[in-house]
């Protein structure tokens, strides 16, 4: 059984579309996240999502937006998209945010911007 | 600001013993985490420490020293398909994981 799951797995796309990832986990869990994992493979937070609350990484552009439609399931939506968008993106779930909770990550999306 | 740093890349023979060292330097500390990523794949869990000290778990353990902010990996009988990415991160005061760049292990036979 796959725990977090993502679509697409790969995404290619033109500068300026816009497009979705989408993601869902069957463990239960109570907090989502989207990570952005750049070139150089630093993670970068981009949002978390625990039990309707969101927690916006201030530096990610507002041309990013999580949509939650249950707690299962936590969406990233991209406007506008730019060439420096291209990163592997990934979603991660957790119980919770205390310190012990380990996060569970998705297999990733690889978005190319052209 | 907050800082993780490790090693870029480390070199290894199949059957040794290999030591990761991060340091860190984070907003409060709730814990540190060593997670393992293949190429192309998703991170994976791999340990937590909390307390100083150090914890074994198979042929992986963790350390760490709060007063020092560091933490090692150490990973004995080297296998083939130990080579992999390893990065280290912190739950800071927020409760938010801060992630070290990883280091890139290569396995020689």
């Amino acid at each position: 059984d796959t725990a977090v799951s993502q679509t697409p797995k790969y995404l290619v796309t033109q500068m300026g579309n816009d497009k979705s990832i989408k993601c869902e986990q069957n463990l239960g869990h109570d907090t989502m996240y989207w990570y952005k994992q750049d070139s150089k493979k630093f993670l970068k937070i981009m949002f978390s999502y625990n039990n309707k609350e969101l927690i916006i990484n201030e530096t990610v552009p507002n041309r990013f937006s999580p949509k939650s439609p249950d707690k299962a399931h936590l969406n990233l939506h991209i406007n506008s998209l730019e060439l420096g968008d291209s990163a592997v993106y990934f979603c991660a779930s957790s119980q919770g945010v205390a310190g012990a909770e380990t996060q569970y990550f998705g297999p990733g999306t690889r978005l190319l911007v052209l | 600001g907050q800082n993780i740093d490790q090693p870029t890349e480390m070199t290894a023979t199949e059957g040794a013993i290999v030591q990761i060292n991060c340091t860190y330097q984070t907003s409060g500390f709730n814990g540190l985490f060593w997670y393992q990523q293949h190429a192309g794949e998703a991170p994976t869990f791999l340990s937590y420490n909390v307390l100083d000290g150090l914890e074994e778990k198979g042929r992986f353990s963790s350390f760490l020293s709060r007063s020092k902010g560091y933490s090692y990996l150490l990973l004995k009988e080297l296998q083939m398909k130990d080579s992999a990415s390893y990065l280290c991160a912190v739950k800071d005061s927020n409760y938010q994981l801060i992630w070290g760049a990883g280091t890139k292990l290569i396995i020689k036979p």
